[in-house]
This record gives C-alpha cells, sequence and structure tokens, in this order.
C-alpha cells in the first residue's frame, strides 16, 4: 500500500499570495496516478486535479498540479478567499486500495 | 453532471448495523462506479471500498473486509454500504462519490472520485 505524506500540515498565507502543497509517496505512484481534492467545512471534498496535473471541470486555472514519481505538487498561483480550506493528495495508480495523504489546511493568515 | 444524494443521519448503539443508500442522477446508472469514504470528527479521508455495477465488480480496503458490504439496488441507481458490528471509533461522516475507473490486465481498478454525496454522519454510542 502507498503511503502519502502531505506538508506542510498548515499553511498560513495571505489572500493574493501564492501557496505551494507537497505530498510525498512511500513509493513511485503508476502512471503518475495522483489526485488533487479541496474540502470546505462542513462541505464533502471536490475534485480538483486527477493525472497529477488534469484539471477537473470547472475548476480555475490558478490551481496546477505538477510532478512525478515520488514527490507531488499542488500550486495555488494567486490565493481567493475561497481557496482558503483543506488540500487532500490521492494516489490511483495502485488500487484497491486508493490511499489519501493526511491533508494540508491552508488559513489565512 | 451527475448529482449525488445520500440518506440522513444516523445514530447507532454498539454492536448494531447501520446501511446509507447514495442515489446518482444525471447519467446513465449502468455507467456509474460508487465508492465510500469516511471521515472521523476532525481526521482525514479514508477509503471503505466500491462498486462498478456494469462489470460486478466490489473492492473493499482490507481494515473493512468482512465488516462491509457495498451493494446496488437494480435499475434504482441507488447504491448501499452497509457496516457491521460498529464501534464507538466508527463514528464518522460517510461520503459516497461517483468514481472513475479504468481496466488494465484483466483487472479493473479505481481513479478519481468525480462527483461526492453531501455525506452521512452515522453516530455509534451506547
Amino acid at each position: 500500500e502507498i503511503v502519502l505524506t502531505q506538508s506542510p500540515g498548515t499553511l498560513s498565507l495571505s489572500p493574493g499570495d501564492r501557496a505551494t502543497l507537497s505530498c510525498r509517496a512511500s513509493q513511485s505512484v503508476p502512471y503518475n496516478y495522483l489526485a488533487w481534492y479541496q474540502q470546505k467545512p462542513g462541505q464533502a471534498p471536490r475534485l480538483l486535479i486527477s493525472g497529477t496535473s488534469n484539471r477537473a471541470a470547472g475548476i480555475p486555472d490558478r490551481f496546477r498540479g505538477g510532478g512525478s514519481g515520488t514527490d507531488f505538487t499542488l500550486t495555488i498561483s494567486r490565493l481567493e478567499p475561497e481557496d482558503f480550506a483543506v488540500y487532500y493528495c490521492q494516489q490511483y495508480g495502485t488500487s484497491p486500495p486508493v490511499t489519501f495523504g493526511g491533508g494540508t489546511k491552508v488559513e489565512i493568515k | 453532471q451527475v448529482q449525488v444524494v445520500q440518506s440522513g443521519a444516523e445514530v447507532k448503539k454498539p454492536g448494531s448495523s447501520v446501511k446509507v443508500s447514495c442515489k446518482a442522477s444525471g447519467g446513465t446508472f449502468s455507467s456509474y462506479a460508487f465508492t465510500w469514504v469516511r471521515q472521523a470528527p476532525g481526521q482525514g479521508l479514508e477509503w471503505m471500498g466500491g462498486i462498478i455495477p456494469r462489470f460486478a465488480t466490489t473492492n473493499y480496503a482490507q481494515k473493512f473486509q468482512g465488516r462491509v458490504t457495498i451493494t446496488t439496488g437494480e435499475y434504482t441507481g441507488t447504491a448501499y454500504m452497509e457496516l457491521r458490528s460498529l464501534r464507538s471509533e466508527d463514528t464518522a461522516v460517510y461520503y459516497c462519490a461517483s468514481a472513475t475507473y479504468y481496466y488494465a490486465s484483466g483487472s479493473y481498478y479505481w481513479a478519481h472520485f468525480d462527483y461526492w454525496g453531501q455525506g452521512t454522519l452515522v453516530t455509534v454510542s451506547s
């Protein structure tokens, strides 16, 4: 089972800042099959990115995914007020099981 | 666009079972795959398992093997997740999501989870 470690646990930033979130896998993720989700308080997760860098429908282009092998990143180029949330990475290169990272909270500084 | 709607909150006693439903609309039922993910209070996401009705394929996370059953209602566009022998640690929000899957080397594999239900809070308490 691939274990995903996200860092940092919390990111304190201001609107307009650039956010860089990391997701590191315990072994190489086959085909770079990695997704990112956003979750706001009291809401279900929402798919942002699949296949490392493919934005889901309706996701603004300020969200960019990248990386390969064991190291992946989600970059939010300029934080909007609605972007403050928790972000999870998920690998599906070896599934089942699907595994998630522990999450990174992006909070307002 | 697919919409996923789940059944309402449940309160259960330790040792009992819970069955949560999830109905998808906006697409063709035969094309759906459903997966279940839970989230304990203040914690992260944990995959439980899923079902691809079209190919009669069901997978469960090892942690839940023998305690969870995921099914679909024939022709109803509804999926169900039953969790048995409940304990306090099962208190969580349970999410259903429609999922993308792929086929390779003779098997089906889960990919990303596209549309999520609103979640169902299951509280296990004596």
